[in-house]
């Protein structure tokens, strides 16, 4: 069974300040890494996606792999009120072309209060 | 404008009666796949697949049916809905490496939430 944890929070921080966001997996074969924003009662949107180990920045985000730690983590800098939503992490493994065999697992989310 | 549409957004059935939620996208994706969503559980993925007619069941298939005759349609058939499916629903498309892109992230349709009574 393939798993992605995250802690569900919430986290609180205040505006201004950086929120971290941890996330590990279970399938050393995991190939793909995205964190998501999802609104209440909305759909998920895309923040980031990462494929290589190292940092990875995008304005105020910045994801972070760790292969070996099975490890992916978002920082988000300068965190604004509209920043407060629920964070999930998903995780791809398997063969992703052709007929082969591909899931891409979802954590359960972390929810992200900013404090004005 | 690239998107993924689910239909309908609202849904209120009875126990049995045979539904579908449409998924349809416009952005040539291979990969399709659903997507259930309740408190406390996060996204379950039910099914997904990745070309036409290849369809595999995702961690939570049992009670629901898809089918893909088509490259752009996805829909979710519930042949026999029962209270314990009652939940938000999102379909989601993805480009997959065989098209030579690195961009494989999900893009999400709207979510349907079915109340089975």
């Amino acid at each position: 069974q393939k798993e992605v944890e995250q802690n569900s929070g919430p986290l609180s921080v205040p505006e201004g300040a950086i929120a971290s966001l941890n996330c590990t997996y279970s399938d050393r074969g995991s190939q793909s890494f995205f964190w998501y924003r999802q609104y209440s009662g909305k759909s998920p949107e895309l923040i980031m996606s990462i494929y290589s180990n190292g940092d990875k920045e995008d304005g105020r985000f910045t994801a972070q792999l760790n292969k070996a730690s099975q490890y992916v983590s978002l920082l988000i800098r300068d965190s604004q009120p509209s920043d407060s939503a629920t964070y999930l992490c998903a995780v791809g493994v398997g063969e992703y072309s052709g007929a082969g065999s591909y899931q891409l697992t979802f954590g359960k989310g972390t929810k992200l209060s900013v404090i004005p | 404008e690239a998107q993924v549409t689910q239909n309908p957004r609202y849904l209120i059935t009875v126990t049995g009666k045979k539904l579908t939620v449409t998924c349809s996208q416009n952005m040539n994706h291979e990969y399709m796949s659903w997507y259930r969503q309740d408190p406390g559980l996060g996204l379950r993925q039910i099914y997904y697949s990745m070309n036409v007619e290849v369809t595999d069941k995702g961690d939570v298939p049992e009670g629901y049916k898809v089918s893909r005759k088509e490259k752009r349609n996805f829909p979710l058939i519930l042949e026999s809905p029962s209270p314990n499916q009652t939940s938000l629903y999102f379909c989601a498309s993805s480009a997959t490496l065989s098209t030579g892109t690195r961009n494989t992230e999900a893009f999400f349709g709207q979510g349907t939430r079915l109340t089975v009574v």
